[in-house]
């Protein structure tokens, strides 16, 4: 079973909206992550919180970590059509090898 | 320096056929994976390897064998294809240093 999942499933803003996705987990983490994929391209790496930390900022992107509630949300500020893509969180567990959640597509309006 | 190559990008296999799906990274990265991911889904994770001549099984290995013989290559073994296994494929990998992921563009394979 997937060890994350996100919501909302699929998202659709204008472009300048903020864009909002939340993932919950269910077992502990030693940190987790944030990736995009372009239209079933790889994977790219976002941004990645520790489990000591709370909130994390790069860029546009801000994410925030729950470890009580075993949840984070990544915010995308001032979105552009460029971020229409679909974000998958990821845990790190410890053993060396990364859980994905189902993913949030995001589409920008512009 | 090419990050993580696969190959091959396309694949179309018969029902019962084997094949070797080719990973290879050159960011002397201790840990790889391979994830399947099927439309409209998350990654599911099917093997990982820590180091070279270490693997183990993620949440859906059956049907798929794996060796990590070099730091570099990291192939996976489909044994005797079936349509449940039509899929993207992605391989990963990444440093203990520096635990983003790379991974590389996929390979579409097709069970017919």
């Amino acid at each position: 079973s997937q060890q994350g999942e996100e919501d909302p499933q699929a998202l659709s803003i204008q472009e300048g909206e903020n864009a909002t996705m939340n993932c919950s987990y269910k077992t502990s983490i030693n940190n987790l992550q944030w990736y995009r994929q372009n239209s079933g391209r790889g994977l790219v790496h976002l941004i990645l919180i520790r489990s000591n930390e709370r909130e994390k900022h790069s860029g546009r992107l801000r994410v925030t970590l729950d470890t009580s509630k075993k949840s984070s949300s990544l915010l995308i500020t001032a979105s552009r059509a460029a971020d229409t893509a679909s974000y998958f969180c990821a845990t790190d567990t410890g053993r060396r090898a990364l859980t994905f959640g189902s993913g949030t597509r995001l589409q920008v309006q512009p | 320096n090419a990050g993580v190559t696969q190959t091959p990008k396309f694949q179309v296999l018969k029902t019962g056929q084997s094949m070797t799906l080719q990973c290879a990274q050159d960011m002397n990265h201790e840990y790889m994976s391979w994830y399947r991911q099927d439309p409209g889904m998350g990654l599911r994770l099917i093997h990982y390897s820590v180091g070279a001549g270490i693997t183990d099984q993620g949440e859906v290995p059956n049907g798929y064998n794996v060796s990590r013989s070099t730091t570099e290559d990291f192939p996976l073994r489909l044994l005797s294809a079936a349509p449940s296994q039509t899929s993207v494929y992605f391989c990963a990998s990444w440093s203990s240093l520096f635990p983003e992921a790379f991974f590389g563009q996929g390979t579409r394979l097709t069970v017919v």
